[in-house]
């Protein structure tokens, strides 16, 4: 039920491109994107919804393809400050709300 | 940062103690959530909250137990701690609805010897 995250882990010089990838085995509603530094709490990033409406950051872009449950999150033109740890989360209905289910996370590493 | 505070920020306690981290938002969201993060895990939903009282389990929420007597506080008790739930703790709010952005809290680092 967890959603898969790829790569694991990547390093990038500055101005490089990468891209993040999150797939489920469940259909999703929508896909969230978090970003965390170390030692600090996740950060908000972006909300891809069914349909194509996206809600988020200005400078990073994503794509949520429903039909293949997939998300990437792509970052171009990296800088030091987009180091951190990526999460995905798929917001899965169940339970008396549902709630999001977090990928295992990404690991992107800028260096100068 | 959505006013949302954890305390404590960090706790040490022996195995079968009791424990109880409190999670404190200021702007009245009607959703609240208790996640762990362990290395390699990424985070997991412990418990959440739609409402004062309501509550429902995450995926693991074995060995907790939760309460939300007011809008602004959201509680997590370990009723005896084990060393397995050493962890970082982070509390969050959506706002809005369920399915809508998530903000997180600072976190607890919690030691269980």
């Amino acid at each position: 039920q967890q959603p898969v995250q790829s790569p694991q882990a990547v390093i990038l010089r500055e101005g490089e491109d990468a891209v993040i990838n999150c797939s489920s085995s469940k259909a999703l509603y929508s896909v969230h994107w978090y970003r965390q530094k170390h030692g600090e709490a996740p950060v908000f990033l972006m909300i891809l919804l069914k349909g194509g409406e996206q809600k988020g950051h200005e400078k990073i872009s994503a794509s949520f393809n429903e039909k293949k449950q997939q998300s990437s999150l792509y970052l171009t033109a990296s800088q030091l400050s987009y180091s951190g740890t990526y999460f995905c989360g798929s917001f899965i209905y169940g339970g008396s709300q549902g709630n999001l289910i977090f990928g295992k996370g990404t690991k992107l590493s800028v260096k100068p | 940062d959505a006013g949302i505070t954890q305390s404590p920020r960090h706790k040490v306690t022996e195995t079968g103690t009791p424990v109880t981290l409190r999670c404190h938002q200021t702007e009245n969201h009607r959703y609240m959530y208790w996640y762990r993060q362990d290395p390699g895990h990424g985070l997991r939903l412990i418990h959440y909250s739609y409402g004062v009282k309501d509550t429902d389990k995450g995926e693991v929420s074995d060995g907790y137990s939760v309460s939300r007597s007011k809008t602004e506080d959201f509680l997590l008790t370990l009723e005896s701690a084990t060393s397995s739930q050493t962890s970082v703790y982070f509390c969050a709010i959506s706002v809005g609805g369920a399915y809508n952005e998530q903000f997180f809290g600072p976190g607890t680092r919690l030691t269980v010897l």
